[in-house]
This record gives structure tokens, sequence and C-alpha cells, in this order.
């Protein structure tokens, strides 16, 4: 079946621009979660919906990072006047459970450069 | 201190090979505990989850030690396709529970 997939796959942004990254999670799956993945580091946490329920943005950098996933599918991590340490590859995850610790299937990632 | 820490090597060696990979992490309140891997340029994938028990999956082989905060992965006959990169994930408990946190991961390149 079709995984987690997410757009664009590469984005170059100038330093200042708004910019928006979108997931499709794998359907039906309740939970969803956005990491933030730096060149030879591991994937950090970012925020987590259930359904359209914001439930943990603790990872969030600044509140120049916004995500929303208003109908529990589809999410958009939205930054705001990207800096060049906003570059990074974004990974967003699903997972069946409600609960959160079931098995997280990855997607691709977008990986965002700031120039 | 990191939350989880690892040897990020690279480890290099032969096709054949048996290699170890360790993992620490600082929260003993830390819940389920996992390997995924990660090749390059690519997402990560659930490799094998942990337990306090010790599991087995083919090759693969995983140990927990809740006591020390300790966890490992044993791969033994080591194949080119096992290159990649191996990251230690942990399942915080609590109210972070499902905030999974990550090793820095360790570099594994297998050669001919």
């Amino acid at each position: 079946g079709a995984g987690v997939s997410q757009s664009p796959r590469y984005k170059v942004a100038k330093r200042g621009q708004d910019v928006a990254l979108r997931c499709d999670p794998i359907s039906g799956h309740v939970s969803l979660f956005w990491y933030q993945q730096a060149l030879g580091q591991g994937p950090e946490f970012l925020t987590y919906f259930q359904n359209e329920a914001q439930l943990d943005k603790s990872g969030l950098p600044s509140d120049r990072f916004f995500a929303e996933r208003p109908e529990g599918s589809v999410s958009t991590l939205k930054i705001q006047r990207t800096q060049q340490e906003d570059s990074a590859v974004y990974l967003c995850a699903s997972s069946r459970r409600r609960d959160r610790g079931y098995e997280q299937y990855f997607g691709p990632g977008t990986r965002l450069t700031v120039t | 201190r990191k939350e989880v820490e690892q040897d990020p090597g690279p480890f290099n060696v032969p096709e054949g090979a048996t290699v170890a990979f360790n993992c620490t992490y600082s929260n003993s309140a830390s819940q389920s505990f996992f390997w995924y891997r990660q090749d390059c340029r690519k997402e990560p994938k659930l490799l094998m989850s942990v337990y306090s028990s010790g599991n087995e999956d083919g090759r693969f082989t995983a140990q927990l030690n809740r006591a020390s905060q300790y966890i490992s992965l044993l791969i033994r006959d080591s194949k080119l396709s096992d290159s990649a990169t191996y990251l230690c994930v942990v399942n915080p408990g609590g109210t972070s529970y499902g905030k999974l946190t990550f090793g820095q991961g360790t570099i594994l390149t297998v050669h001919p």
C-alpha cells in the first residue's frame, strides 16, 4: 500500500522567505509526527498530532514554526521568515495507534536549504 | 548530556564479519526501545524493537539492559546491503510517550 508521502522533496528558499511543507500520512493513521534532521544527526521531534488535534508542539524551535492538520489527514509544516539554521531534512511520520507508541512510518522527507 | 548516545563510527567491516553497536540512554523512565536503519538520503525504517529478554531477527540480535540503561545491536555475517546508518531510538514514558528520541546514528560500511 501507499506509504507516507511528502512534498516538495527539495526546497531552496532565500533567507526571509516563508515555506510550506506537506505531509500525506498513511490512510487511517491517527497519529502524525514531524521531525527535523540536521546533517549527521538523528531526527529530532518537532510536533505531534492525534487526528486534527496538535497535542504536543514542544519541539518547535521558535514561533516561526507552525504546523496544522485541519481535517486529521494531510498536515502542513510552515516556517516563516526562514533562517540559515532552518536548513535540514524535515521528516513526517505516521502511526496507527492513538497512544503514539506503535511503529512510526516515515516519509522520504523534504530537504530544505536556506540560502 | 544527550538523551541517547551512540558511537558515530564509522565502522568499516568486511563481508561476513560480526559487528556490534552500543547505545546508552539517560531517561530511566523510558518505556520502549528500537533500532532504526537509515540509508543515505532515505527515511529511517524500523529494523527491530528491543525487549528486556533480548530478541533476534535472523542475523540481527538486540539486547536491552534497563539497569545500565544500555542497548545493543549485533549483526552477524555482515552483507554489503547492511551498509547504512543505524539509529538507536528511545520512546520516553509519561507525557512524552511517542515522542521518539533518536541517537546520532552509527555509520556502518561493509566492504567486499
